[in-house]
């Protein structure tokens, strides 16, 4: 089965900085790669697709890029209400596996 | 607007059955596009996806390897909903149980259920 690593575990930044987290396959996906931000307390929430697709109504702050292995999540300017946990999610075929998460802090 | 209410137990006692259920409103659980998932969530295993259901001409179930043995996914068209049985529980089962419709991506949630396994 592919295994996906992301990169940081976690990371603290000030509010306006530009963050990225990385998410690597140990095979190829094409794009088919999923980002979801899950604040405290709260069920993940969808935020990009297909690699690079924003789904409705998420802030266009975020950004998703990367093919075939390597993927990224961009955050373009950090703000409060985006502490979270994130995660990158493989669905070229089942098992559908989830990355082990990315903790995003507020410095 | 797709909808996934969750209903089942907290408690569940070693050795014995988790299920838990899923109702849809919005969608079809016979639809022809999407996929009915259990994916379970705890500190020691992260978010771990369970298995789906999904009708494509005829039923066809995926689960994952770590509770094959263990697990069934079921649809009830008659109630639009779909269910989750765990078998032969222990307490590293215990975690929040989330149900979720895909189109490979998990686009809509339930609201979660936290399942404790314990006597």
């Amino acid at each position: 089965d592919i295994q996906m690593t992301q990169s940081p575990s976690s990371l603290s930044a000030s509010v306006g900085d530009r963050v990225t987290i990385t998410c690597r396959a140990s095979q190829g996906l094409k794009n088919y790669l999923a980002w979801y931000q899950q604040k405290p307390g709260k069920v993940p929430e969808l935020l990009i697709y297909d690699a690079s697709t924003l789904q409705s109504g998420v802030p266009s702050r975020f950004s998703g890029s990367g093919s075939g292995i390597d993927f990224t999540l961009t955050i373009s300017s950090l703000q409060p209400e985006d502490v979270a946990i994130y995660y990158c999610q493989k669905y070229d075929s089942a098992p559908l596996t989830f990355g082990g998460g990315t903790k995003v802090e507020i410095e | 607007q797709v909808q996934l209410q969750q209903s089942g137990p907290g408690l569940v006692k070693p050795s014995q059955t988790l299920s838990l259920t899923c109702a849809i409103s919005g969608d079809s659980v016979s639809s022809n596009s999407a996929a009915w998932n259990w994916i379970r969530q705890s500190p020691s295993r992260g978010l771990e996806w369970l298995g789906r259901t999904y009708y494509r001409s005829e039923w066809h179930n995926d689960y994952a390897v770590s509770v094959k043995s263990r697990i069934t996914i079921n649809a009830d068209t008659s109630k639009n909903q779909f269910s989750l049985q765990l078998n032969s529980v222990t307490p590293e089962d215990t975690a929040v149980y989330y149900c979720a419709r895909s189109r490979g991506y998990f686009s809509v949630w339930g609201q979660g259920t936290l399942v404790t396994v314990s006597s």
